[in-house]
This record gives structure tokens, C-alpha cells and sequence, in this order.
């Protein structure tokens, strides 16, 4: 069935540094992938989302790469801040579902 | 414009008890989604609604679990007879017409069973 890893699991930067988490995904027919933040305590939000027409696409200071034919995508966030510290989800969806299949999360802890 | 809500925050119910969780979606959106998501765990999807129908249920377990979305009023998730292993915190996440893509979700249900 479909599936999408994630890693790290964990994850720890100083403030300033990038972080990079890494997804590769399953389903060839997958062709939308968004990314999440987890406060504690909330619902997930989403920070950035890319298209399978689209290799790379940047808001600030996140990015996010996909490489289609390795089936991976990946979330880049550059001059790290405390306020980064979360759990962040990528998840895929396949053209003609609406079913989002989550990875298992990367706690990112960004120390000052 | 209020996003998606969701009550009760936190529910505890005792083995076989019922748990019922509701989800009011955005303004103007007519399609809600549930997700599970266990201690440690990424979510996973359950269900998705649209307004008095059910699209697609393959995440929902066989027994004990039912969804709806009425025409009037919230989404609801039924848990009957509830064990240990439904702890866990259950979103819902809802969507314009047309947009699929975006999701948006609620703050999430954390339901505890004794």
C-alpha cells in the first residue's frame, strides 16, 4: 500500500542553522505534497506544499525540493529560530484521492 | 473567519462507554476529513465526508467506528464500546469545493480511555 518515510526522527540546530528532513514516498501516481507543523497541542498547519510539475519551491525561509524520479521531497529551513521548535509532517496525496498519507514526523528542537 | 473547530477538546470515557467528536469545518467549506494520530505516530486518515455522504472510509475500522456529516450541523465521529487502543487524538481537516489540496485542520479531539 502507499507509505511515505520520514527522517529524521529527531532533530536538534542551533538557531541560525538550517535544518533539512527528507520524505520519500511510495505511490509513482503521487502528485501533491504538503508539509505541516505540530505545536503542542494543536491541529497541523500548513507551512509550504509542492506539485509534482514543480521541483522546488521556496516561501522565506523554507523550501521544499522534489525529485520525482527517487520519489523524494524534501523540507529546508534556513536561519533556524526558536519559535521553528515542532514536529513537522510531510505527507503525500495521489491524483484522484483526497486521502493524505502522513509520515511520522521529525521533532525539530532549535536551540538559542 | 473561524477555522475549523472541534469539541470537546478532551474527552475521557471509561471501557465500553460511547465517544461521540464533532467537527465543524471553516466557513464555505463542504468536505471534512478524520485522522487518527497516535502517541508518536503521523496521522492517519480515516474518513471523508461531504455534506450527507460518505466518499471514502477505507482508514475506518470494520467495528465499532461510524462517521457522518448531516446536512445541518457538525461532523460527528462515533466511537462505540471504546477500548484502550482508541486513545489517541482524532483531527479533523476540511476543504472548499474543488480544492482538495487544502486541507485545513482543527485543533484536534485528545480522547483518553480508563
Amino acid at each position: 500500500g502507499e507509505n511515505v518515510e520520514q527522517h529524521p526522527s529527531t532533530l536538534s540546530v542551533q538557531e541560525g542553522d538550517s535544518a533539512v528532513i527528507k520524505c520519500t514516498y511510495s505511490d509513482s501516481a503521487s502528485n501533491y505534497f504538503p508539509w505541516y507543523k505540530q505545536e503542542l497541542g494543536r491541529g497541523p498547519q500548513l507551512i509550504i506544499d509542492i506539485r509534482s510539475n514543480v521541483g522546488e519551491k521556496k516561501d522565506q525561509r523554507i523550501a521544499v525540493t522534489l525529485n520525482k524520479t527517487a520519489k523524494h521531497f524534501s523540507l529546508h529551513i534556513t536561519e533556524t529560530q526558536p519559535e521553528d521548535s515542532a514536529v513537522y509532517f510531510c505527507a503525500a496525496r495521489t491524483s484522484g484521492t483526497y486521502k493524505y498519507i502522513f509520515g511520522t514526523g521529525t521533532r525539530l528542537k532549535v536551540l538559542a | 473567519n473561524a477555522g475549523v473547530m472541534q469539541n470537546p477538546r478532551h474527552l475521557v470515557r471509561r471501557r465500553g462507554q460511547e465517544a461521540r467528536l464533532r467537527c465543524s469545518p471553516m466557513k464555505g467549506h463542504s468536505h471534512v476529513y478524520w485522522y487518527r494520530q497516535l502517541p508518536e505516530e503521523g496521522l492517519k486518515f480515516m474518513v471523508y465526508l461531504q455534506k450527507e455522504n460518505i466518499i471514502d472510509e477505507s482508514g475506518m475500522p470494520k467495528e465499532r467506528f461510524s462517521a457522518e456529516f448531516p446536512k445541518e450541523g457538525p461532523s460527528i465521529l462515533r466511537i462505540q464500546q471504546v477500548v484502550r487502543g482508541d486513545s489517541a487524538a482524532y483531527f479533523c481537516a476540511s476543504s472548499p469545493e474543488g480544492r482538495p489540496d487544502t486541507q485545513y485542520f482543527g485543533p484536534g479531539t485528545r480522547l483518553t480511555v480508563l
